[in-house]
């Protein structure tokens, strides 16, 4: 079985700056990575997703995310954020192969103040 | 119409009605998923479909009976809930490929049981 952890449950940044949302997976097996957003009200939006290839992937609204497997991270970066990027962050993980298995982090939000 | 849908979008019931959720799918998949969301939890998966059969129910209470008449479709019918399943229902659905079905959420359903 595979968790997700999502060590910031909140995280206020100005904008313009930049901002990093952390995210640390468990898992036994080779395993599928993704970030989905969720605005107020609304559904989950994907972000971005690894699946095999290269570590860093590239994602909406200019985010990236980089997998280390050593370290078992995925973390989401993006350099310069906007006042419409204040929303909440899941960080999931499924297992290779059984992609219909997502396992969600308890979400981070991104605060983004003038 | 696009993406995935679900009406209705609020619904307040009491304990003792029964309602239903829908979702719809306009993107030609082949999975569809229930999962609850509750305040500071993780989203929870309650059930999935693979070509109209069951292939998971996650311990759900029998209160929450869903219903998978086509792979376009998926309904929850609820019935003598609880003040603690008052939550955010979000349905998915994915193409499963073998490989990777990432899965795309609809709006969602935000549910008060009084």
């Amino acid at each position: 079985a595979q968790s997700v952890t999502q060590l910031d449950s909140q995280v206020p940044v100005f904008e313009e700056a930049p901002v990093e949302l952390r995210c640390n997976y468990s898992s036994s097996v080779s395993v599928y990575l993704f970030w989905y957003v969720q605005y107020p009200n609304q559904g989950l939006q994907l972000l971005l997703k690894y699946l095999s290839g290269s570590t860093l992937v590239k994602g909406i609204n200019g985010f990236e995310a980089e997998f280390n497997k050593s370290q078992t991270s995925f973390h989401l970066r993006k350099p310069s954020v906007h006042i419409s990027d204040t929303a909440e962050y899941f960080c999931a993980v499924s297992e290779t192969g059984t992609a219909s298995k997502l396992t969600f982090g308890t979400g981070t939000r991104l605060q983004v103040t003038l | 119409e696009t993406g995935v849908t679900q009406t209705p979008r609020h619904l307040v019931m009491g304990m003792t009605n029964k309602k239903s959720l829908k979702c719809e799918q306009h993107l030609g998949h082949n999975a569809m998923y229930w999962y609850k969301q509750s305040a500071k939890k993780p989203l929870e998966l309650m059930f999935v479909y693979n070509f109209k059969e069951q292939t998971e129910n996650n311990s759900v209470p029998s209160r929450f009976s869903p219903e998978c008449p086509n792979s376009s479709h998926l309904f929850l019918h609820l019935h003598t809930l609880q003040p603690e399943d008052s939550a955010l229902y979000l349905c998915a659905s994915s193409q499963t490929s073998g490989r990777t079905d990432t899965q795309y959420f609809g709006p969602g359903t935000r549910l008060t049981v009084l």
